[in-house]
């Protein structure tokens, strides 16, 4: 079983959709949660980061994380075609190492 | 702004040939910089992690003479893929994070290939 399991869609939406992305984990060590937005043939860009269950906002992107159930999802309100790319979920441990481990992306398309 | 710099964004080199990939932390002296590998639709792999002044740590079975990385300043961290064959072509994409429980930010990544 992987450490952090992630779908790997592809997901299609229309434009103005809610968009649900999930990970679920296995680790219970795992206390920072992270998203990033890969754009194709670009560097993963940091959208969301978070240490403590509950919803973080930012503008459309909401993050919750569950660690309960070691489930963290990032909502998109209002999706625009600019969102599509492919979104990639990370966690870590807060020990010295702190080594991150990623999901394996969901390539998300919204259509105009 | 952009926090890290990574150059060249693409190369594209004869089998046998040594390359040389540069990561820059913009915003902050970084004394820990990470080089991680993609391949198309998989997620990223660490590869090294790069501390300057000392050696850096390699993940299991990635080899160390293949890949020589430097972090000879706070602000610049290199890779070297030596002797690059084919099977070497890929993403290659390094990362900063500030002290403390802060979270990694990424270089837009080097496509590297290998004829």
């Amino acid at each position: 079983q992987k450490e952090v399991e992630q779908d790997p869609g592809p997901l299609s939406v229309p434009e103005g959709a809610i968009v649900s992305l999930n990970c679920t984990y296995s680790n219970s060590a795992f206390q920072y949660f992270m998203w990033y937005r890969q754009y194709s043939r670009k560097g993963p860009e940091l959208l969301m980061y978070t240490y403590s269950s509950g919803n973080k906002e930012d503008g459309r992107f909401t993050a919750q994380v569950d660690k309960s159930s070691k489930y963290i999802s990032l909502f998109i309100r209002d999706s625009q075609p600019s969102d599509s790319a492919t979104y990639l979920c990370a966690m870590k441990d807060s020990g010295g190492y702190q080594k991150v481990t990623f999901g394996t992306g969901t390539k998300l398309q919204v259509i105009p | 702004g952009a926090v890290v710099s990574q150059h060249p964004s693409w190369v594209i080199c004869k089998s046998g040939t040594s390359v040389k990939i540069e990561c820059r932390s913009l915003d902050f002296q970084a004394t820990t910089m990470f080089w991680y590998r993609q391949f198309p639709k998989q997620s990223l792999m660490l590869m090294a992690t790069s501390n300057e002044g000392s050696k850096a740590t390699y993940e299991q079975g990635v080899e160390k003479d293949k890949f020589l990385i430097n972090h000879a300043s706070l602000t610049l961290s290199t890779l070297t893929v030596t002797s690059a064959h084919p099977e070497d072509s890929s993403f290659y994409i390094c990362s900063v994070r500030r002290p403390g429980d802060q979270p990694q930010h990424f270089g837009d990544g080097t496509r590297l290939s290998i004829l």
